[in-house]
């Protein structure tokens, strides 16, 4: 089966920049989205489509993708910024899968 | 206000079955592909399955096919998942999730999720 491998944790202090990356065989060919999710809540889409971002969101989240990993990139992380983010994405199938989850910490 | 909310879950034992049920609200639900995601305890989010707004396209992952079935009803704005032959790696809280822009991996509305104890 299909799997997105992220690395399982992120470390990061306030103000500087944190990076997640999401590798994938089949990312070349499909979008890749993030979602964040805080302690104890549902998960919120961060970026779409490898490097959109949705309204609400704020600009310190992007996204890029090349090859077979696709990165999801804090810059100036805050202290709100501090939850588990996974990658989402799909195989030629049309069956989706979550990448393994990076928890970032900002301290 | 845009509203989706689960609701079925409880304890149940192993081999036992189980139906999910998701009522949507403050959006027009037949026109937007619906997902089913799961978190054990401790664990990542899980995809479970999907669903086009018609119904006539149903993904699963692989270690529920066989055992559960997603559905919709678009005239109750709700959608479904019946687990049967539950197994207690089955244990986690479902969300549903709509995909409102016409991109299936764009999950925009989530429930707050309910939860699935499968246990002797």
């Amino acid at each position: 089966s299909y799997e997105l491998t992220q690395p399982p944790s992120v470390s990061v202090s306030p103000g500087q920049t944190a990076r997640i990356t999401c590798s994938g065989d089949a990312l070349p060919k499909k979008y890749a989205y993030w979602y964040q999710q805080r302690s104890g809540q549902a998960p919120v889409v961060v970026i779409y489509e490898d490097s959109k971002r949705p309204s609400g969101i704020p600009e310190r989240f992007s996204g890029s993708s090349s090859g077979t990993m696709a990165t999801l990139t804090i810059s100036g992380a805050q202290v709100d910024d501090e939850a588990d983010y996974y990658c989402y994405s799909t195989d030629s199938s049309g069956n989706y899968v979550f990448g393994t989850g990076t928890e970032v910490t900002v301290l | 206000e845009v509203q989706l909310v689960e609701s079925g879950g409880g304890l149940v034992q192993p081999g036992g079955s189980l139906r999910l049920s998701c009522a949507a609200s403050g959006f027009t639900f037949s026109t937007f592909w619906m997902t089913w995601v799961r978190q054990a305890p401790g664990k990542g989010l899980e995809w479970v399955a999907n669903i086009k707004e018609d119904g006539g396209q149903k993904y699963y992952v692989d270690s529920v096919k066989g055992r559960f079935t997603i559905s919709r009803d678009n005239a109750k704005k709700s959608l479904y998942l019946q687990m049967n032959s539950l197994r207690a790696e089955d244990t986690a809280v479902y969300y549903c999730a709509s995909s409102r822009f016409n991109m299936v991996g764009y999950m925009d509305v989530w429930g707050k999720g309910t939860t699935v104890t499968v246990s002797s």
